[in-house]
């Protein structure tokens, strides 16, 4: 089983509308989930991250954390061509605490 | 804005030679990691250090690779002989008092190209 699981995509979303993005891990004590968003040939870039079971909204972005489920979301509001990028989830176990894992990514694409 | 730079952008080298890739963390930072990237997959965790030690490391980070954080601020991973398939990007990354509750951020990274 893979530490941290992502669809591939590529994940297609017209402009204005909402991109729901999935992660799960395997990991049952890991403690600090982030998302970064990577662009072609270029470094991953931290967009969000999440420690408490919930929500945690800022601007478009919204993460959700539902631990019991080993399962975090993204949720882009209102996206932009400039929102399609491939977007990675990172996990940092409890076991493992200065090991931070990435997922494979899903790939976004917005279409005007 | 505090940032963790990487140097060279691209390097290119001779199979079988050493190379040694540098990085300056976020000043405040006390966790650093490496990270590389080979075209078109996902980024693999090297290792991590702190307090002038390596916490972790994973597989890859075998026998040909270490790590040294030679003064207050550089922190570099040096590649003994490298092999075809190290070429990838490798990324540098810092993050404040690591455990559980921080999150890392990256470098521009340095593309290394075996030939």
């Amino acid at each position: 089983q893979k530490e941290v699981e992502q669809n591939s995509g590529p994940l297609s979303v017209p402009e204005g509308a909402i991109a729901s993005l999935n992660c799960t891990y395997s990991d049952r004590g890991s403690q600090s989930f982030f998302w970064y968003r990577q662009y072609s040939g270029k470094s991953p870039e931290l967009i969000m991250f999440i420690y408490s079971n919930g929500d945690k909204e800022d601007g478009r972005f919204t993460a959700q954390l539902n631990k019991a489920s080993q399962y975090v979301s993204l949720l882009i509001r209102d996206s932009q061509p400039s929102d399609s990028a491939t977007y990675l989830c990172a996990v940092n176990g409890y076991s493992s605490a200065s090991k931070i894992i990435f997922g494979s990514g899903t790939r976004l694409s917005i279409r005007p | 804005e505090p940032e963790v730079t990487q140097t060279p952008s691209h390097q290119v080298t001779q199979m079988g030679q050493e190379v040694i890739l540098r990085c300056v963390p976020i000043s405040n930072h006390l966790y650093f990691y490496w990270y590389r990237q080979i075209l078109g997959q996902k980024v693999e965790f090297l290792v991590s250090f702190y307090n002038n030690e390596i916490s972790e490391k994973s597989e890859i980070f075998d026998d040909q690779f270490s790590v040294e954080r030679p003064d207050g601020s550089n922190f570099t991973l040096k590649i003994r002989s490298t092999k075809l398939e190290d070429s990838a990007m490798y990324f540098c990354a810092s993050s404040g008092t690591g455990g559980s509750n921080t999150e890392a951020f990256f470098g521009q990274g340095t593309r290394l190209t075996v030939v």
